[in-house]
């Protein structure tokens, strides 16, 4: 199994509302990734999870909550998110190697809409 | 913040044509990296050139580096209306888990 499975796909959620994003993979990667992509814009990491430990947080809002169950999982919970944070979430995960190499696999992505 | 920088942003070329994508970068490396985006999905990975090569190839792509002028070239040879998608340099900083992405060029191949 070599793919990160997204759910779900589309999501619409109210400013009052509180949703979770999930993603899960089977390919035995210690470090998983948040990151959050604006139309025509590039992805910017959010967070870092390695060996299911937070280890880069890059001053993301707090209604953004990240958590590492397993080292399978990934979920992004939202709460009273603004319109502003409507985008294209992508989760990712690698394997890090002695030599630094560090190939991302993503997720097909989550698109969120703030109303 | 963004530690690439890519032109053009946008590039339009005949099918069969050769793309080329220029990167560049601001602080040392261990490597950098292209993916490829099709419209509203996730990225695909293409190559990765490490900081003591300066060139590699894979199939119809040559990368090269030039890390005195911090800078990466992604050919596309004989480009096809597949290859029409948003390409992106990633660089990896000296902590390994911290890949950044550069701004992308939108390639549009015209069959």
């Amino acid at each position: 199994d070599t793919e990160v499975t997204q759910t779900p796909k589309h999501l619409v959620m109210g400013m009052t509302n509180k949703k979770s994003l999930k993603c899960e993979q089977h390919m035995g990667h210690r470090a998983m990734y948040w990151y959050k992509q604006k139309a025509k814009k590039p992805p910017e990491l959010m967070f870092v999870y390695s060996y299911e430990k937070l280890s880069i947080n890059e001053s993301v809002p707090s209604r953004f909550s990240p958590e590492c169950p397993n080292s399978s999982l990934l979920n992004l919970h939202l709460h009273a998110l603004q319109p502003e944070d409507s985008a294209l979430y992508l989760c990712a995960s690698s394997q890090p190697t002695v030599t630094g190499a560090n190939v991302l696999t993503f997720g097909a992505g989550s698109r969120l809409t703030v109303l | 913040s963004q530690q690439g920088e890519e032109d053009p942003q946008a590039l339009s070329i005949q099918e069969g044509e050769n793309a080329t994508m220029n990167c560049s970068y601001k602080t040392s490396i261990n490597n950098l990296q292209w993916y490829r985006q099709n419209s509203g999905r996730g990225l695909v990975h293409l190559i990765l050139i490490r900081s003591n090569e300066r060139e590699k190839h894979s199939g119809r792509l040559r990368v090269t580096l030039d890390t005195s002028k911090k800078s990466s070239s992604l050919l596309i040879t004989a480009s096809r209306a597949a290859d029409t998608a948003s390409y992106f340099c990633a660089t990896l900083k000296t902590s390994y888990d911290k890949v950044i992405f550069g701004p992308g060029t939108s390639l549009s191949v015209i069959p």
